[in-house]
């Protein structure tokens, strides 16, 4: 099972948008509408924030909003804060492997 | 309110077993899975293996069949993650939560640290 790929890192100054790329294959992305996203605060339990590619659960800015082209779903933060600077997970349903697949990961900066 | 409750932090040794908890509260425990997911020092995040509670049908991570056990008593409305010989690499932050429809994980537990020592 292998991970979806992420950017490393990302970084962007305050107020500006940034995007974050996710990408799979024909397996879990690129045909299944079951992309969510999780922002992980350091020393914090994640926390969803965007699921079924577009939905933002109630409670959740909507500087931020998700897409998918492809076998690539993304995440953008608009109108970047101080308090948006944390590790960013994708997941993804996938039907080559038993269970959901997560990215690797995106520490964002907010310079 | 829906809350997931873990079990707090151990220090263990090499050897040694270990069953920590995650209980569910605030919905029906039986009508939603319950996954949980590793993830190591300054590493990502890792699903395990998901259990439903209604008829505890479990799926596992191939990297993780046969390493961990996972079960749930509903009876309790709790979920249980367990090892029979821990190893210094299973040291980690260990995360429950309540997957639901789609495949979003909408509620998290506050995770368990395990730290095992040789």
């Amino acid at each position: 099972q292998s991970a979806l790929t992420q950017p490393a890192s990302v970084s962007g100054s305050l107020g500006q948008s940034i995007t974050i790329s996710c990408t799979g294959t024909s397996s879990d992305v690129g045909t299944y509408n079951y992309v969510s996203w999780y922002q992980q605060h350091p020393g914090k339990a994640p926390k969803l924030m965007i699921h079924d590619v577009t939905n933002r659960p109630s409670g959740v800015s909507n500087r931020f909003s998700g897409s998918k082209s492809g076998n690539t779903a993304s995440l953008t933060i608009s109108g970047l804060q101080a308090e948006d600077e944390a590790d960013y997970y994708c997941n993804s349903y996938s039907s080559s492997a038993t269970l959901d697949v997560f990215g690797t990961g995106t520490k964002v900066t907010v310079l | 309110e829906v809350q997931v409750v873990q079990s707090g932090a151990q220090v263990k040794k090499s050897g040694e077993s270990l069953k920590i908890s995650c209980k569910g509260s605030g919905y029906i425990f039986t009508d939603y899975w319950i996954g949980w997911v590793r993830q190591m020092p300054g590493r990502g995040l890792e699903w395990m293996g998901i259990i439903y509670p209604g008829d505890s049908d479990t799926r596992y991570s191939p990297s993780f069949r046969g390493q961990v056990t996972i079960s749930a008593d509903k009876s309790i409305s709790t979920a249980y993650l367990q090892w029979r010989s821990l190893k210094a690499s299973d040291t980690a932050i260990y995360y429950c939560a309540r997957r639901g429809g789609g495949g979003k994980v909408d509620y998290w537990g506050q995770g368990t640290l395990i730290t095992v020592s040789s």
